[in-house]
Parts: structure tokens; C-alpha cells; sequence
């Protein structure tokens, strides 16, 4: 069973069409909420981390929000630099066991943005 | 500038070939991580070490092998039992016993010929 949930797999948006990216995670305890940035073939570039429901967070066209249950980040007239996969990341309190709180990845939101 | 170094950024391995990745970091990071991306999966955890000279499994260490004997860095070794190694690994670190972000370097491809 999947605990961290990203959709749609892939999004295909003309330049200023806004939209949102969603995650949910299914397993209480949360701890933090991260979002990502990755271009191919580089590795991920951080860009939010989410602590509690109601939180936001900002930068340049990209706002990531938070409730209870899933975490939505939302694209404001994007342009094609903004083109990238989108991850998603939970940390759980070390007491649900496994990897004591280590980072736990969605599969990602391809996003495509044409000019 | 600070950051994690991943080297090399290719590398092709024969079956039946142990390999080295090389990851190291200035960031003074206590806890750091290997990973491993596949098409359609997300990351998955291999080995993580919170301190120096201590390491711990993560969901899928089979194949693999680590050592921490230096704060900087902390090399990943696939090893020949490792039944599917073509991937991308990615290393990170991030502040230990904290619920922060993680940093990535910038991986390394390894495809088995």
C-alpha cells in the first residue's frame, strides 16, 4: 500500500496555465512535508518543507500548502523553465517504525509546460 | 560553496563486478543517505548513517554495502549479489535527529553491460 501519493502522474499546461500538483499520505505522525524539483538527470532540488496543517509556503510561481491529509502545490502562469518532475516527501515519527523518520517519496508529477 | 559530490556521474560495471560510489559532502551534515531511482518508482531508501562509524539499513540494502568512517563522506558499494544494480543512485545528507530537509548531490548512473 502506498503512503505517499502524488497525482496526476504527468501534466501537460500551455505557458500561463495555472494548476496544482497534489500529494496525500495516508499514514498519521506525520513530522514534515517536502517538495522537490528534478530535472533530468540531476538530482532532486529542495524547495519547501511543511510542518503543520494550514502552513504555506511560497517562492517565484510555486505555493505549497498543507492539510491533515495531503499537501498541494500550486503552479501560478508557469513557464517552460518551470518544465521538471515535481517529488513529494513525508517524514513519520520514528515510532511507525522502518527507517525511524526517514524521507518517504512519492513517485513523482511530470510537469510540462509548453510555449 | 556547499553542497554533496556524487563521482562519477556515469559509470558501467561488468557483470559480476563489485563498484564504488563516491559520495562526499561540506555542509557538516551528521546524517546522510543513498538512494536509489528507478522509471515509475519513487526514491527508495538503501542505507542511511545518523553519526560516524554507524550505519543502518534502509528497505532495500540487499546487494549493498556502506562504511561511514569520516563525517564527509560516505561511499556506497554494489556488490555482485546485487541481482538488478542498473540505476540512478542519489546521495543526500541533511542535519541528524531533526525533522529537516535533505540535500541531494547529483547522482550517478550505473548501468551493468
Amino acid at each position: 500500500e502506498d503512503q505517499v501519493t502524488q497525482s496526476p502522474e504527468a501534466l501537460r499546461l500551455q505557458e500561463g496555465e495555472s494548476s496544482s500538483l497534489n500529494c496525500s499520505y495516508t499514514v498519521s505522525g506525520l513530522r514534515g512535508l517536502f517538495w522537490y524539483r528534478q530535472d533530468p538527470g540531476k538530482g532532486p532540488e529542495f524547495l519547501f518543507t511543511l510542518y503543520s496543517a494550514g502552513e504555506e509556503k511560497e517562492k517565484e510561481r510555486l505555493k505549497a500548502t498543507l492539510t491533515k491529509k495531503e499537501s498541494f502545490l500550486h503552479i501560478t502562469a508557469p513557464k517552460p523553465e518551470d518544465s521538471a518532475t515535481y517529488l513529494c516527501a513525508v517524514q513519520f515519527s520514528p515510532n511507525y517504525g522502518g527507517s525511524q523518520g526517514n524521507l518517504i517519496f512519492g513517485k513523482g508529477t511530470k510537469l510540462s509546460v509548453k510555449p | 560553496d556547499g553542497g554533496i559530490t556524487q563521482s562519477p556521474k556515469y559509470l558501467f560495471r561488468k557483470e559480476g563486478q563489485n563498484v564504488t560510489l563516491s559520495c562526499e559532502q561540506n555542509l557538516n551534515h551528521d546524517a546522510m543517505y543513498w538512494y536509489r531511482q528507478d522509471p515509475g518508482q519513487g526514491l527508495r531508501l538503501i542505507y542511511y548513517s545518523q553519526i560516524v562509524n554507524d550505519f543502518q539499513k534502509g528497505d532495500i540494502a540487499e546487494g549493498y554495502s556502506v562504511s561511514r568512517e569520516k563525517k564527509e563522506s560516505f561511499p556506497l558499494t554494489v556488490t555482485s549479489a546485487q541481482k538488478n544494480p542498473t540505476a540512478f543512485y542519489l546521495c543526500a545528507s541533511s542535519i541528524a535527529g531533526r525533522y529537516t530537509e535533505a540535500f541531494f548531490g547529483q547522482g550517478t548512473r550505473l548501468t551493468v553491460v
